[in-house]
């Protein structure tokens, strides 16, 4: 079966701090992207960075990581220097069969002032 | 460049009655995939369209229908609503195959 777990329901973090979200999946197909959105209180989901299968080098997009292991199945989102406006829902995703993306339950970031 | 926008924002509707859901994708996107969000939880896939033709649904009942026109806009289609079909739901479109995919801000269904 197909499925993303995130196993971290909320997490706090100091401004200016980096901050790692956990994320893992499971799939038997060995194409699949992995993806990242960010969800504030407004509700647009917002697209933050992409990983393909087989990209060997992690995805990174300014303040962005994704820290991509996957012989461990695991895709964590590591955010670098917080900022207030980083507070929001934050999802991992994953596309299989190039149609399909299926959602992890989300984790909520709070920064600290 | 407008973005992926969806309409209405908001909308009340009762038990029983029918629902259709507007999505007008991001320029150059052909492909629309529907998702509905429960309060609190991530967006479950409910299908994608690609040349006007469903290419794949998740684990929704035929009551969720779907159209997508020439010009790549999409249509969702809810019909005997149930309380439980209260979520937001999220438009999002792509240039086709294992893209990100652009979201719209969504619109937030209530039945009553």
């Amino acid at each position: 079966a197909q499925k993303i777990t995130q196993t971290q329901p909320g997490m706090f973090v100091q401004e200016k701090e980096a901050v790692t979200l956990d994320c893992t999946y499971d799939t038997s197909d060995q194409s699949y992207g992995l993806f990242w959105y960010k969800q504030p209180s407004s509700g647009e989901m917002i697209f933050l960075i992409y990983q393909g299968s087989y990209d060997e080098q992690n995805a990174t997009e300014g303040r962005y990581s994704l820290n991509f292991q996957k012989a461990r199945k695991s895709a964590n989102l590591v955010i670098s220097a917080s900022q207030l406006g980083d507070s929001a829902m934050y999802f991992c995703a994953m596309m299989t069969g190039g149609f399909k993306t299926i959602f992890g339950a989300g984790t909520r970031l709070f920064v600290k002032a | 460049d407008a973005g992926v926008t969806q309409s209405p924002t908001h909308l009340i509707k009762t038990r029983g009655q029918q629902v259709t859901l507007r999505c007008s994708p991001k320029s150059g996107h052909d492909t629309v995939s529907w998702y509905q969000q429960a309060l609190g939880q991530g967006p479950q896939f409910i299908f994608q369209y690609y040349e006007e033709e469903e290419r794949q649904r998740g684990n929704f009942p035929d009551r969720f229908s779907g159209h997508q026109f020439p010009n790549y806009s999409s249509e969702l289609n809810v019909n005997a609503l149930l309380l439980g079909d209260s979520a937001l739901y999220l438009c999002a479109s792509s240039p086709g195959g294992p893209h990100e995919q652009y979201f719209g801000p969504g619109t937030r269904l209530t039945v009553t």
